[in-house]
């Protein structure tokens, strides 16, 4: 157990709809990456947060938006679904910003657009 | 910007022998190399990592890697594999510069009874 938390475990859902994915980090992480993994396109960075800023962006797609909390708890919302947008979500969290620090994931959203 | 590249899409191996997981990473500057491992249905979980110093690192359940700056490789290892090594690893790299980590694609290690 990583210490990293995700819910919903698995989310169904129609094209064109919007769903909001939730991740608690380790307690005393302040930074959180948000991932995609697809069968085609591996594992792709999102987005990253530091203490409630933005940090480093990666592929996302402008459908897609994240936001860090004052507790820290970070949601990663897509809306206007479509097929293609069926993955594994991970959210991972690291004790600072910086290309150094380990990162700790959590068990991912499984997410499925029909 | 950086970028992984991983050999082998798929790598079986008997229990008991040798095995190696070749990655290789293109970068305009200074970096940091993991290792992760993905058991089925389950997040990632840090194997080992490089920052500096000794270009042979060592990390758990008896994986090691070796950081090789000239052929911009590190490539992990491991003398004997069990069942229980079977799982998905993944290599990955991030700048000095910068916060974005780029993962490899992947390369699903199948231990053979």
């Amino acid at each position: 157990d990583s210490g990293v938390t995700q819910t919903p475990k698995h989310l169904i859902t129609a094209t064109g709809q919007r769903v909001t994915l939730r991740c608690s980090p380790r307690s005393g992480d302040l930074s959180v990456y948000w991932y995609q993994q697809s069968l085609d396109q591996g594992l792709q960075f999102l987005i990253q947060y530091y203490n409630g800023e933005e940090r480093a962006k990666g592929n996302i797609l402008e459908r897609f938006s994240a936001q860090q909390f004052p507790d820290l708890h970070s949601e990663l919302n897509l809306s206007s679904l479509e097929l293609g947008d069926s993955a594994l979500y991970f959210c991972a969290s690291s004790v600072a910003s910086g290309g150094d620090y380990e990162q700790y994931f959590g068990p991912g959203t499984r997410l499925t657009v029909t | 910007a950086q970028s992984v590249t991983q050999l082998d899409s798929q790598v079986p191996v008997f229990e008991e022998a040798p095995v190696e997981l070749r990655c290789n990473y293109s970068s305009s500057v200074s970096v940091y190399l993991f290792w992760y491992v993905q058991y089925p249905n389950q997040g990632l979980q840090l194997l080992l990592k490089y920052l500096s110093g000794s270009t042979l690192v060592k990390g758990i359940n008896g994986f090691e890697a070796e950081f090789n700056k000239s052929q911009t490789s590190f490539h992990l290892r491991k003398p004997s594999v069990h069942i229980s090594d079977t799982a998905e690893y993944f290599c990955a790299v991030s700048g000095n510069t910068g916060n974005q980590f780029y993962f490899g694609t992947g390369t699903s290690l199948t231990v053979i009874p």
